[in-house]
């Protein structure tokens, strides 16, 4: 299994400014997530990092509020851009487990998560 | 779109009390089946999981889950709970040929010793 870590843990935020979210994981993965989890729902996922490649973003959420860096097979941000309370929430990242990306037997390991709060 | 439910947002049991939490999805092609628990402070984890063949599948700490076809159903059952089993859990749902997830609400179980 893949061992992700993500800064910062937690913040909080005053509206209008953007946060960086950083994860990083342990091993050359092809396939990253980032999803969002906001207070008493599901997980949601924002857009999929594939190295290499723009960003693929989920119907709801685009690169100008959620701009996604993928530099390498180990690491990449997510930016939460011109906050509002609105965006407060836990984001996750998560990695594919197959080297190869994609298949549908693999599986996903989530990060600890970042909790934000925007004021 | 394909949706995931999760019929009960919190359970509270005793120790030793049997589980069984329920989860349904909306999509009728070949899915792959995913259950996660998040214990408190930690992040998530991977509790079981079905691609294909017995459809009832066993997973870490005693959880097993059962794959209904006809009642598009994946139900997570232990038959003993233990306090340390408190946590979310989060039933998934992945279309065969698909690499995204969709989640359900999770559900908070809650075991009092």
């Amino acid at each position: 299994s893949a061992v992700i870590s993500q800064k910062p843990s937690r913040d909080i935020c005053q509206r209008g400014t953007s946060l960086t979210i950083q994860c990083q994981v342990d091993s050359q993965v092809t396939m990253m997530f980032w999803y969002r989890q906001q207070p008493g729902q599901s997980l949601t996922l924002i857009a999929t990092a594939n190295q290499g490649s723009e960003a693929t973003y989920e119907s709801g959420f685009v690169i100008d509020k959620f701009p996604i860096s993928r530099p390498n097979l180990t690491f990449s941000t997510l930016t939460v851009s011109n906050m509002s309370p609105e965006d407060s929430s836990i984001y996750l990242c998560s990695v594919d487990s197959g080297t190869s990306g994609g298949s549908y037997r693999n599986e996903q390991f989530f990060g600890p998560g970042t909790r934000l709060t925007v004021l | 779109a394909q949706s995931v439910s999760q019929h009960n947002h919190h359970v509270i049991l005793s120790e030793a009390a049997s589980l069984e939490l329920g989860c349904n999805y909306s999509y009728g092609g070949t899915v792959n089946l995913f259950w996660y628990v998040q214990y408190p402070g930690q992040h998530l984890q991977l509790l079981l999981k079905y691609f294909s063949g017995d459809p009832l599948v066993k997973g870490i700490k005693g959880f097993e889950a059962e794959f209904i076809k006809s009642k598009f159903s994946f139900n997570l059952r232990k038959p003993s709970v233990q306090w340390s089993d408190t946590a979310e859990y989060f039933c998934a749902v992945r279309k065969g040929s698909n690499y995204k997830l969709t989640f359900g609400k999770g559900t908070l179980l809650t075991v009092n010793p």
